[in-house]
């Protein structure tokens, strides 16, 4: 059965405080990782694409990579506006089209 | 461009009481469309998502169903709604064809009293 696990849970950074989220999934055969940013009371919002390892996606300061075990979403200099919960997601095994999704990492940042 | 409407936002409801939530796509045909709950703190889990008119796949045996009476509609109802049906509902669309990205609504906040 596909798993994604994120970490950490939670993760504080002051401005401008570079870091990483982890993405690690068990599938059969990897068909594609989402990345997903999630503002508190609204639904996610999808921010990337990956479909084979040594894979990357840039936006404003966000990058995402793939490897064949895990997906890293890299924050450069981030900003209190950059807060939120970031998901991932990886598409189900049988066929089913619908995404199994991590319990997400819930970024702060402090100015 | 597509844009996805869920409504209501919120939504306030006694035990026993029927529920229907909607969920429309405008600038896009034959979508995928999902719904999915999250728990509070939690991930998200599917629900039903649907193929086509009237195709509905369910995930998870429950208090609840879908449908789908128009290409670019989907309704979650219940019949008769149980506290543990509150939740933030959230409804998605994806292109045809395996492993494509899906598209989140706003969601609806539902609280059982």
């Amino acid at each position: 059965e596909d798993q994604v696990t994120q970490s950490p849970e939670a993760l504080r950074l002051q401005e401008g405080e570079s870091s990483s989220l982890n993405c690690s999934y068990t599938v059969s055969g990897l068909r594609g990782l989402f990345w997903y940013r999630q503002d508190p009371g609204k639904g996610p919002e999808f921010l990337f694409t990956l479909y084979s390892a040594g894979e990357e996606k840039e936006k404003e300061r966000l990058k995402a990579t793939l490897t064949k075990k895990e997906s890293f979403l890299h924050i450069t200099a981030p900003k209190p506006e950059d807060s939120a919960t970031y998901l991932c997601a990886v598409p189900m095994d049988t066929g089913r089209r619908a995404l199994t999704f991590g319990s997400g990492t819930r970024l702060q940042v402090q100015p | 461009s597509q844009t996805i409407h869920q409504w209501p936002a919120t939504l306030v409801q006694p035990v026993g009481s029927p529920l229907s939530l909607e969920c429309t796509v405008e600038g896009t045909s034959n979508p995928n469309l999902y719904w999915y709950r999250q728990a509070a703190g939690r991930g998200l889990q599917l629900l039903f998502y649907s193929v086509g008119i009237g195709q509905i796949s369910s995930e998870v045996p429950q208090n609840l169903s879908a449908s789908r009476p128009q290409d670019r509609q989907f309704i979650l109802s219940s019949k008769k709604l149980l506290l543990r049906d509150s939740g933030f509902y959230l409804c998605a669309w994806s292109r045809r064809g395996l492993n494509q990205p899906q598209h989140f609504g706003d969601g609806t906040r539902l609280s059982i009293l």
